[in-house]
Order: structure tokens, then sequence, then C-alpha cells
């Protein structure tokens, strides 16, 4: 079956703009996660959601990051103006329940110039 | 606050070798550990994955053991092949419900 999907693959954008990162989980999966995964830092958690509430958000930098997801089902990480900083990859999880097994994503590669 | 450790960050081995991937853990209270792969530009492969009740799982080449008691855990890749070269990461889930807390992983090189 199909696996967890992100667009865009790569996203280039200039410093101060907003931008939207999508996911898509394995149909039928409950949980669902957002990562990033940034040269010096390694593989860092940002939100978890259990169908559509996220009870730990606590990985969220700053309040430019926000999520949401809608259905059970997609879920959209949006960063408003953007900082360089904020260049990294964002992956996306998901599993079955909390407990199960997480399955990544490609990511989406995010530049700010 | 529970830390993840991977060492050496790199290691490059020939053809053939047996080899063994190091991960330790500050906190031993876990859920669950897991390895995954990760290919240059890609998203993360789950290899493994490793319940706190559990001493080891086996797939195919590799095998994870988990010793919770010390905080370790050690991915063996058996008759290791260049195919294999990838990012080696483990993480940690404290409990249900909860994140996975990831090493920097180990970049494997295998030689032909």
């Amino acid at each position: 079956g199909a696996g967890v999907s992100q667009s865009p693959s790569n996203k280039v954008t200039e410093k101060g703009k907003d931008v939207e990162l999508r996911c898509d989980p394995i149909s039928g999966h409950t949980a669902l996660y957002w990562y990033r995964q940034s040269l010096g830092q390694g593989l860092e958690f940002l939100i978890y959601f259990q169908g559509n509430s996220a009870p730990d958000k606590s990985g969220l930098p700053s309040d430019r990051f926000s999520a949401e997801r809608t259905g059970g089902s997609v879920s959209t990480l949006t960063i408003q103006r953007t900082q360089q900083e904020d260049s990294a990859v964002y992956l996306c999880a998901s599993s079955l329940d909390g407990r199960a097994e997480q399955y990544f994503g490609p990511g989406t590669r995010l530049t700010v110039t | 606050k529970q830390e993840v450790t991977q060492i050496p960050a790199a290691l490059s081995v020939p053809e053939g070798e047996n080899l063994v991937l190091n991960c330790s853990f500050t906190d031993s209270a876990i859920y669950n550990l897991q390895w995954f792969r990760q290919d240059p530009g890609k998203g993360l492969t789950s290899l493994l994955l490793i319940q706190s009740s559990q001493r080891e799982q086996t797939s195919g080449r590799l095998n994870a053991s988990l010793d919770k008691s010390s905080g370790r855990s050690t991915l063996y890749i058996a008759a290791s092949q260049p195919g294999d070269s990838a990012t080696y990461l483990c993480a940690v889930r404290g409990g249900a419900n909860s994140k996975l807390t990831f090493g920097k992983g180990i970049t494997l090189s295998v030689r032909p």
C-alpha cells in the first residue's frame, strides 16, 4: 500500500515569507508526527497528533510554527515569517496508534534564502 | 531529559565483515526502541522495533538487541555488503503516545 507522502519535496523561500508543508499519512493511521532534521541538530521532534488533536506540541521551536490535522488524515505544518535557521528537512511520520512503529515520509527540504 | 548517543559518528569496513553499531540512552524507562536506515537525501526506513519487554529482534542479516537496565542497544549486521552503506539511526520512545528521541546516527560505508 501507499506509504507516507509529503509535499513539496523541495521548497525555496525568501526570508520573511510564510510556507506550508503537507503530510499525507498511511491510511488508517491515527497518530501523526512532525520532526525536523538539520545538520547540526540531528532529528528533533516538533509535534504529535492523535486524531485531530495535538497532545504534545512541546517541540515547536517558536510561535511562528503551527500545525493542524483535519479529518484525522492530512496534516499541514505552517511556518510564518521564515528565518534562515528554519532551513532543514521536515519529516512526517505516522503510526497505527500512539504505541506502534512509526513510518516516515521522504521529507520536505526547506531552504530559506 | 532522554539523551541518545551513537558512537562513532562514522565507520568504514570492508565488504563481508560482521559489524556492530552501538546506541546508548540515559533514561532506561523506555517503551520501545527503533532502528532506522537513512540513505542520502531520503527519508527514514524502519529496520527493527524492539519493545521494552524484549531482548532482541531479527530481520534477515540484521539483529538488534536491547539491554534496558544498562541503557544500551546494538544493531548487528552480518556479512556486510556495499548496499548496506547508509546512516543508521537509533531512536527511543519514552512511553506510549510519546515522541521518538533520536541519536545523531552512524554513517556506515562498506567498501567493495
